[in-house]
C-alpha cells in the first residue's frame, strides 16, 4: 500500500515568510509525528499526534512553529517569519496505534531552504 | 535531558568486516530502543527494536542489538556486512512509561567497499 507523503519535496524561501509543509499518513495509522533533521545533526522529535487526543508539541523550537492534523488524517507543519536556522529536512512519520513500541514508517521528507 | 550518543559518525568497513556501531542513552526510567536506517536514496526505516523480554534482539538482514541495562547501551552488530550496507543508522529512544517523544541519536555513516 501507499507509504507517508510529504509535499512539497523541496522548498526554497525567504527569510521572513511563511511555509506550509504537508504530511499525508498510511491510511489507518492513528499517530503522526513531525521531526526536523538539520545537517550533521540527529531526528529532532517536534510534536506528536495521536487520534484526537491533544498533541505533544513539547519538540516544537519556538511559537513561530504549528501544526495541526485535520480529520485525524492529514497534517500541515506551519513556519512563520522563517529563519534561516529553519533550514532543515523536515520529516513525518505515522504509526498504526500510537503505543511506545510502535513502528513509526517515515515519510521522504521536505528539504527547507530559507535564504 | 534525555540524550541519544551514537560514538562513531563516520565507519568505512571491507565487504565481510564484522560491524559494531556504538550507542549509549541518558534515561534513567524503562526505555524502548530501536535502530533505524536509512538507505541512499530512501526513506528511513526500522531494523529492529526492543521493548522487553530478550535483550538481544535480531533485525531484517542479519543485523541484531544486545541491550545492556547496566551501561545504558545498545549496540547494533552485524557479523559480516555486504557492500548494500552502506547506509546511515539512527539509535533512538523513547520512554517506556508515559509520552511518545522519540530521541535520536545523531547518526552513523556506513560505508562499505565492495
Amino acid at each position: 500500500g501507499a507509504g507517508v507523503s510529504q509535499s512539497p519535496s523541496n522548498k526554497v524561501t525567504e527569510k521572513g515568510k511563511d511555509v506550509e509543509l504537508r504530511c499525508d499518513p498510511i491510511s489507518g495509522h492513528t499517530a503522526l509525528y513531525w521531526y526536523r533533521q538539520s545537517l550533521g545533526q540527529g531526528l529532532e522529535f517536534l510534536i506528536y499526534f495521536q487520534g484526537n487526543s491533544a498533541p505533544d508539541k513539547s519538540g516544537l523550537p519556538s511559537d513561530r512553529f504549528s501544526a495541526e492534523r485535520t480529520g485525524g488524517s492529514v497534517s500541515t507543519l506551519t513556519i512563520q517569519r522563517t529563519q534561516q536556522e529553519d533550514s532543515a529536512v523536515y520529516l513525518c512519520a505515522s504509526s498504526l496505534a500510537g503505543v511506545v513500541d510502535d513502528t513509526q514508517y517515515f515519510g521522504p521528507g521536505t528539504r527547507l531552504t530559507v535564504l | 535531558a534525555q540524550s541519544v550518543s551514537q560514538h562513531n559518525h563516520h565507519v568505512i568497513l571491507s565487504e565481510a568486516a564484522s560491524l559494531e556501531l556504538g550507542c549509549n542513552y541518558s534515561y534513567g526510567g524503562t526505555v524502548n530502543l530501536f535502530w533505524y536506517v536509512q538507505y541512499p536514496g530512501q526513506h528511513l526505516q526500522l531494523l529492529l527494536k526492543y521493548f522487553s523480554g530478550d535483550p538481544l534482539v535480531k533485525g531484517i538482514k542479519g543485523f541484531e542489538a544486545e541491550f545492556i541495562k547496566s551501561k545504558f547501551s545498545f549496540n547494533l552488530r552485524k557479523p559480516s556486512v555486504q557492500w548494500s550496507d552502506t547506509a546511515e543508522y539512527f539509535c533512538a529512544v523513547t520512554p517506556g512509561t508515559g509520552g511518545f517523544k522519540t530521541i535520536f541519536g545523531a547518526g552513523t555513516r556506513l560505508f562499505v567497499k565492495a
